[in-house]
């Protein structure tokens, strides 16, 4: 199972870009990665996903290198409200069954 | 979006006792829900796969005669935990996955439960 690798932890300030970096070396050709952020002891939303194309939704932009090895996902204007917990999962498995495996995600702080 | 519905939201129980928390589609079908647990501080781990019409599929580690799965229709699926201990005491989530196509359609998470065992 391919698996993702975050910083713990990152910083930004309210209004600025908030950029959150993934590392999955080990992703597979049919594996898409997807993007979940949890706001404290709250089923976690999802945010968006994608397989190798850049993707772009009213709420983030996410970035998938050339060789799919890394992404990062990009909050065009932080809030305060986007502070919290972001998941970066590789999807598992090819049949209908696949399944979200969550890592330690990056907990971000939005500072006014 | 899909809505995905869990209860109760809290529920707080002595030991020994069973509970059983519910998981609804309110909008959609789904064919899959899973089942996560999450500690303080911690990662959401997953615990099964529930599949409609057949048995939960356990990550390993996981306890299936203590936490009993049934995915009896489409838009429900339960979590029993059986003679509760004051360790599982936790927050259970549950998502459900839209009936679409192998790639499309993301996972959608209920609110979460919130199980303490005294």
């Amino acid at each position: 199972d391919a698996k993702t690798t975050q910083p713990p932890s990152m910083d930004c300030a309210e209004g600025r870009a908030a950029n959150l970096p993934c590392n999955h070396s080990t992703i597979s050709g049919n594996e898409y990665v997807y993007w979940y952020r949890q706001i404290h002891s709250q089923g976690p939303p999802y945010i968006i996903h994608g397989l190798k194309n850049n993707e772009t939704n009213e709420v983030a932009s996410l970035i998938i290198t050339e060789d799919r090895k890394s992404s990062t996902l990009i909050l065009p204007h932080a809030t305060l409200r986007d502070t919290a917990v972001y998941y970066c999962i590789v999807r598992v498995g090819t049949s209908n069954t696949g399944k979200l495996i969550f890592g330690q995600g990056t907990t971000l702080q939005v500072k006014p | 979006g899909a809505v995905v519905s869990q209860h109760p939201s809290r529920v707080i129980c002595k030991s020994g006792t069973s509970v059983k928390i519910e998981c609804r589609s309110l909008d959609f079908q789904a064919t899959t829900m899973f089942w996560y647990r999450q500690f303080p501080k911690q990662s959401l781990m997953l615990m099964a796969t529930s599949n409609e019409g057949s048995k939960a599929t356990y990550e390993q580690g996981v306890e299936k005669d203590k936490f009993l799965i049934n995915h009896a229709s489409l838009t429900l699926s339960t979590l029993t935990v059986t003679s509760a201990h004051p360790e599982d005491s936790s927050f259970y989530i549950c998502s459900a996955r839209t009936s679409g196509g192998l790639y499309t359609g993301e996972l959608f998470f209920g609110e979460g439960s919130r199980l303490t065992v005294l």
